[in-house]
This record gives C-alpha cells, structure tokens and sequence, in this order.
C-alpha cells in the first residue's frame, strides 16, 4: 500500500515571499505520478501540479515547481512570489495506475496562510 | 463543460435515517470516483466506476453504503442508517480515462453531518 506523508500541518508566509510545502511518500510502484492538490475555502480540490515519476524534469507551473526526489521518494511544492489568492490546504497525493483506477491517496495536508 | 456538480451541499440528517447523494460529472467522463473527506484529513478512497461498472470499492465503504452510476453518466451515494462516524464530506470526481496518470476534475462536496 501507499502512503503520502505531509509533516507541515500550518505553514504562514508573508505576501511575495516564497514558501517550500514538503512531502514524502512511499511505494514499491515503479510507475505513478505525483500531484499538488489546492483546497480553498470553497472546498473545491484544484489541480496545482503534476508531475510523472519516469521523468526526470521537475514540473513548473507559472509560479509552481515541485523538487521531485525520486531515489529519496520526496515531493515538495514550491510557490514563488506568494498572493493571497494561494491561501488554502495543499495535499499531496500519490496515484499507481492499475486497470484503469486511479485512484489518488493524498497526505493529511499542509494549511498555507498568506499574510498581506 | 460546468464541471463536477455534486448535490445538495449540505445534508443534516439524524441518526439512523438514510441519506442520498447525487454526483454529475464532467460530461462524456468515463471515469467516477468517490472521496470521504473528514476534518484535518485528506479525502479518501471510497469507490470508482469505469462507465457503469464499479469497478472498486474500499473497505472503508462499509454494507451501509451503496453507489450506483446507471448509464454511465450520473452516480447517486446511498448511506443506510446513518451513524455519526458518517459525518464527513463526501467528494466525487471525475476523468476522461484517455491515458494513464490524469487530472482528476472534483466537485465542491456533499457535507453530510449526522446528529
């Protein structure tokens, strides 16, 4: 079975300062891809990152980027130039495709607050 | 394209009652899944279908719990005999299923809580 760990249970951060979100997991899959999931207040899960654990290249979204570690099974978020808008939980989440279900397990979550 | 509607919002039910949950995914998604998500913690795996079929379901649903998809396109989430245990936010989403390792699209989440 997987496991995700996310050992950061509140992180706070001054606005356009960068903040570092750490993850790690744990699996015998060779294939799977690893995810930044965003819970705001709405409760809506948002997609932030993806990253798929056969390449090499850390993934980069605007303001996103992940440190992908695969021989350490680490995954860390970092957002640069932080905005208010990015205050929310962060959960990491693992997925090992098999048969058609994937199925994601995330870790517990990380509440980021971004002070004005 | 509207996205994952899940209904209602926000269910209150006693102990005991049965309570119905209903989840209409991203259109022409083959793929459903449901999610329990309870305070401080990450959702987690409830079941999945593939079209109809369900294809998956975790230990955590226990005979209480019954989902259905008919025709593929919306499913329903039945919890029978509510306990308090129950209360939590029960999330579904959904995905294409063209190739492996895709974005899963959620809703906003059903909060259930039982009295």
């Amino acid at each position: 079975a997987q496991t995700v760990t996310q050992s950061q249970p509140e992180m706070s951060v001054q606005e356009a300062e960068t903040v570092t979100l750490s993850c790690t997991y744990d699996t015998s899959e060779n294939n799977y891809y690893l995810f930044w999931y965003k819970q705001p207040p709405s409760r809506q899960m948002i997609l932030v990152i993806r990253q798929e654990a056969y390449k090499q290249q850390n993934a980069t979204e605007n303001r996103f980027s992940v440190n992908f570690q695969k021989a350490a099974k680490s995954f860390s978020l970092k957002i640069s130039d932080s905005q208010l808008g990015d205050t929310a939980m962060y959960f990491c989440a693992f997925m090992a495709p098999r048969g058609g279900n994937e199925k994601l397990t995330f870790g517990t979550g990380t509440r980021l607050t971004i002070i004005p | 394209d509207t996205g994952v509607s899940q209904n209602p919002r926000h269910k209150i039910t006693k102990r005991g009652q049965n309570v119905t949950f209903r989840c209409d995914p991203i259109s022409e998604h083959n793929r459903l899944y449901w999610y329990r998500q309870t305070l401080g913690q990450g959702p987690e795996f409830l079941t999945y279908f593939q079209n109809e079929a369900q294809l998956e379901k975790s230990r955590l649903l226990s005979d209480r719990f019954s989902a259905e998809r008919p025709k593929g396109s919306f499913s329903t989430l039945e919890i029978q005999r509510t306990e308090q245990g129950d209360s939590a936010m029960y999330l579904c989403a959904s995905s294409a299923g063209h190739r492996g390792g895709e974005k899963l699209f959620f809703g906003s989440g059903t909060q259930l809580s039982v009295l």
